[in-house]
């Protein structure tokens, strides 16, 4: 089935660590994002991708850093400048990163502090 | 500036009754999507319907349609014949223009009504 994959389920961060989460996608789909969801809020957009090896800034890039070597793949690195990490990661893909096309999601990833 | 507004925290709806949750927007592009996305407790977010600024009719898909009033900048969701898997978050969002690389699927969302829906 096609779809997006997000991994890990859950993952935990120690203080001063960097972790990477992963987001896989076989649609097919050229443009890739990042959000982070809050308790109670809306979804925020981290990072973003129009094409391989290229991406942009979203509103709340600081402490984040992200990667574009294949289509199917848009990694995102947590790092530890991020000093309040703790949230539910989404990632989307569309199909063109042109004209209006609907966002495709993952599962999330759910980011704690140890 | 661009934003959107969902007003209703949470709504109670009744098993078979029609609800309608609302969203308000914010622009000056004259080109632009409004989407309506599904956030059960799970996590994950569901594409609902899709309605652009150019278009002449309501969008409608199944059992949900969107009530658009351009003048107004509303774009309501109206889901008919509530059932209990219809009980989540629903988040209405914008689609955005970027000037780099020309434009963009770049999304901007509300802060979510949290609908339950009652048997």
């Amino acid at each position: 089935d096609g779809g997006i994959t997000q991994s890990p389920k859950y993952l935990f961060r120690k203080e001063g660590q960097n972790v990477t989460l992963s987001c896989e996608q076989n649609l097919n789909h050229d443009a890739m994002y990042w959000y982070r969801q809050d308790p109670g809020q809306g979804l925020r957009l981290i990072y973003y991708s129009q094409i391989v090896n290229d991406f942009q800034k979203g509103d709340i890039a600081e402490g984040y850093s992200v990667s574009r070597e294949k289509k199917e793949s848009f990694p995102l690195t947590v790092t530890s400048a991020q000093k309040n990490p703790t949230a539910f990661y989404l990632c989307a893909s569309s199909m063109h990163s042109g004209g209006v096309q609907p966002q495709h999601f993952g599962d999330g990833t759910r980011l704690s502090i140890l | 500036a661009q934003k959107i507004t969902q007003t209703q925290p949470g709504m109670f709806v009744q098993e078979k009754e029609a609800v309608t949750l609302d969203c308000t927007y914010d622009t000056s592009d004259p080109s632009y999507g409004l989407f309506w996305y599904k956030q059960p407790s799970s996590g994950e977010m569901i594409f609902l319907i899709y309605q652009g600024s150019y278009d002449q009719q309501n969008a409608t898909e199944g059992r949900y349609s969107l009530n658009f009033q351009k003048a107004r900048k509303s774009a309501n969701l109206v889901i008919s014949a509530s059932q209990l898997g219809d009980s989540a978050m629903y988040f209405c969002a914008m689609r955005v223009r970027e000037n780099y690389g020309g434009a963009t699927n770049k999304l901007i969302f509300g802060t979510g009504t949290l609908l339950a829906v009652q048997p």
